[in-house]
């Protein structure tokens, strides 16, 4: 059963930016490919984008093209998002989540990291 | 992009009582549509995929249901476990992948 650990939360200035990482622990880093999702404070489910570790290929949300990249280290099974031009509307809880196939039209999530709360403020 | 739309926005259910919820998309996703539970200050957690799936360790009492853009989640025997917050998530066509605003069920 794999595992996902997200680090910790993050206090960030308006127009700075934020490395978020997620490590798998178990199973194999290359038969799932990771999202990540952000959830403002009292919101629902926002994709921001997605990442296939054994081929480094990301996809992203139109909303985040051009501030988010999606990155993946297969060494050590971590995946990273970074969010740039951080505005006070980002302060949210970001999630990693892996799908449980790499499939195609499987893109569905049967494991999530922790969340890892990120506040945006001057 | 398919929105997602889900109803009603709060359902309360006395305990032991069976909950309904809906889910539907602006257009068809076949069945390619999950289901997740939140609890408060907690990760998602998988329910259903494939519409109608139960994921691993997920309890009988939650039932999906539907195709093209009408989904149900039931859940009978409310325990008090389950009162929390479902969303519905499409996986037919993207990007983007797109959830449901969510459907909290509290206790009558």
């Amino acid at each position: 059963q794999v595992q996902l650990m997200q680090s910790g939360a993050e206090v960030k200035k308006p127009g700075s930016s934020v490395k978020v990482s997620c490590k798998a622990s178990g199973g194999t880093f290359s038969d799932y490919s990771i999202s990540w999702m952000r959830q403002a404070p009292g919101q629902g489910l926002e994709w921001v984008g997605r990442i296939i570790p054994s081929l480094g290929i990301a996809n992203y949300a139109e909303e985040f093209q051009g501030r988010v990249t999606l990155t993946a280290d297969k060494s050590t099974g971590t995946a990273y998002m970074e969010l740039t031009s951080l505005r006070s509307d980002d302060t949210a809880v970001f999630y990693c989540a892996k799908t449980l196939k790499l499939e195609w039209k499987a893109d569905f999530f049967d494991n999530w990291g922790q969340g890892t709360l990120l506040t945006v403020s001057s | 992009e398919i929105v997602m739309t889900q109803s009603p926005v709060t359902l309360s259910v006395s305990p032991g009582e069976r909950a309904t919820l809906s889910c539907t998309a602006s257009q068809s996703v076949t069945t390619n549509l999950a289901w997740y539970q939140q609890q408060p200050g907690q990760a998602p957690r998988l329910l259903i995929y494939d519409a109608s799936t139960r994921a691993t360790g997920i309890p009988a009492r939650f039932t999906g249901s539907g195709s093209g853009t009408e989904f149900t989640l039931t859940i009978s025997g409310l325990q008090s476990e389950d009162f929390a917050v479902y969303f519905c998530q499409q996986y037919d066509n993207w990007p983007p992948l797109t959830f449901g605003g969510g459907t909290k069920v509290e206790i009558k």
